[in-house]
């Protein structure tokens, strides 16, 4: 079956680096995605990696996939205040493109 | 277009009414998909549109849900006899049939 599960909060201080994480069930997930939600907004793509790679980094965003337990995790350096947002895992399927969301996680960014 | 749009940014209608929901995708995305996020059920796949192909309904809650894509670009989700329970955020997003999906900023849906 597919369940995507999330820390439903985190809390950290401006400057800190912030870790949230996220398991699936899926093993023939291809993609796996972080999308970040601010509020009243939709869903912005902030990165995303294949089910091949372990990591992945783009600037302050470092993307870390262990395929034999089936976690994902998205750490965000220096994080700035601006970062606050709920953040969402997915993953896609090979041929059937639909995403499969995790709960989400809120991060609150403190000064 | 420069992003995903969607109209209306927020519709509020009685129990019972029809509402047509509409989704402009990003120019030359062949796929098209809509989602409904809501507090009680997080985000959920309702259908999914790829090109000249059959779609993929599988999501839809129940035959009340309807959606159509003309000409392979613009699309829209109706729903009928809408339920209290149908109050959401409607989110549509488009790709190239390729990994990444691109989000519109969703209609908010509160149905009285």
């Amino acid at each position: 079956g597919e369940d995507v599960e999330q820390s439903l909060f985190l809390s950290v201080r401006e400057g800190d680096s912030s870790v949230i994480n996220c398991t699936y069930t899926d093993s023939s997930s291809t993609y796996l995605y972080w999308y970040k939600q601010e509020p009243g907004a939709g869903l912005q793509l902030l990165t995303y990696i294949f089910s091949n790679m372990d990591m992945k980094q783009d600037q302050r965003l470092t993307v870390l996939l262990n395929k034999k337990d089936k976690h994902l995790s998205l750490r965000i350096a220096d994080t700035q205040t601006g970062d606050s947002a709920i953040y969402f895992c997915a993953e896609s399927q090979k041929g059937f493109q639909k995403l499969v969301f995790g709960t989400g996680t809120r991060l609150l960014v403190s000064p | 277009g420069a992003g995903v749009s969607q109209s209306p940014s927020n519709k509020v209608t009685e129990k019972g009414k029809d509402v047509e929901l509409r989704c402009d995708p990003i120019s030359g995305h062949t796929a098209l998909y809509w989602y409904r996020q809501s507090l009680g059920q997080g985000l959920e796949f309702l259908i999914y549109f790829q090109g000249n192909s059959a779609p993929d309904k599988s999501g839809l809650p129940s035959d009340r849900f309807s959606a159509e894509r003309t000409g392979g670009s613009v699309s829209t989700l109706t729903i009928q006899r809408t339920q209290q329970e149908d109050s959401a955020v409607y989110l549509c997003a488009s790709s190239k049939g390729g990994e990444t999906q691109y989000f519109g900023p969703g209609t908010r849906l509160l149905v009285l």
